[in-house]
């Protein structure tokens, strides 16, 4: 059974600040993992997708991977209000030719003025 | 590019009606899937497609049957609509140089 574990929020952060997602995975072959964001009442649209350790930054955002510590997080910059939303963690395993994920519950995250 | 679309985006149904939400996708991508998600529980899969011509079990299949139509279409079958499959279902594909999926805008339905 893959597991996939996020911060179970919700999280509330001021404009302007630095709001930080965190995700565990238990499948230690896993080799593929992407965030997706989820408005309220809308499908979930990816955004990140990283696959070696370290950093990725696209704009505000940067994607952290641990593999040995088998944790990948999300950092979004200058928090804005349009960032309010359910941040979903997904995470593939080698092996998988499907394209299967496994995600995380999500965590909301609210950006206040 | 249209991406992933499903019809229809909402839908009512009466305890034991059939019916079945259609998805397809333009992107050329080999991979189709479909989820529930449901509040406090996440992304559930419900049956995927490697390939055209064949289907697979996910988590919670039980209650629903697939068609993989051709590589551009998948769709789901409710024969018999209980009030437990209440949710959004959605529909995704997965292809490309990096094998992303990308997710369909849903349906909402509601079982009576």
């Amino acid at each position: 059974q893959k597991e996939v574990e996020q911060n179970s929020g919700p999280l509330s952060v001021p404009e302007g600040a630095i709001a930080s997602l965190n995700c565990t995975y238990s499948d230690r072959v896993s080799q593929s993992f992407f965030w997706y964001r989820q408005y309220s009442g809308k499908s979930p649209e990816l955004i990140m997708s990283i696959y070696s350790n370290g950093d990725k930054e696209d704009g505000r955002f940067t994607a952290q991977l641990n593999k040995a510590s088998q944790y990948v997080s999300l950092l979004i910059r200058d928090s804005q209000p349009s960032d309010s939303a359910t941040y979903l963690c997904a995470v593939k395993g080698r092996g998988s030719t499907l394209g299967r994920l496994y995600f995380g519950r999500g965590t909301q995250l609210t950006v206040w003025p | 590019n249209a991406g992933v679309t499903q019809t229809p985006k909402f839908q009512v149904l009466k305890t034991g009606q059939s019916m079945t939400l259609q998805c397809a996708q333009d992107m050329n991508h080999n991979s189709m899937y479909w989820y529930r998600q449901d509040p406090g529980m996440g992304l559930r899969l419900i049956y995927y497609s490697a390939s055209e011509g064949t289907t697979d079990k996910g988590e919670v299949p039980n209650g629903y049957n697939v068609s993989r139509l051709n590589k551009r279409e998948f769709s789901l079958r409710l024969e018999s609509a209980a009030p437990s499959q209440t949710s959004v279902y959605f529909c995704a594909s997965t292809g490309g140089r990096f094998n992303e999926q990308f997710f369909g805008p849903g349906t909402r339905l509601t079982v009576l």
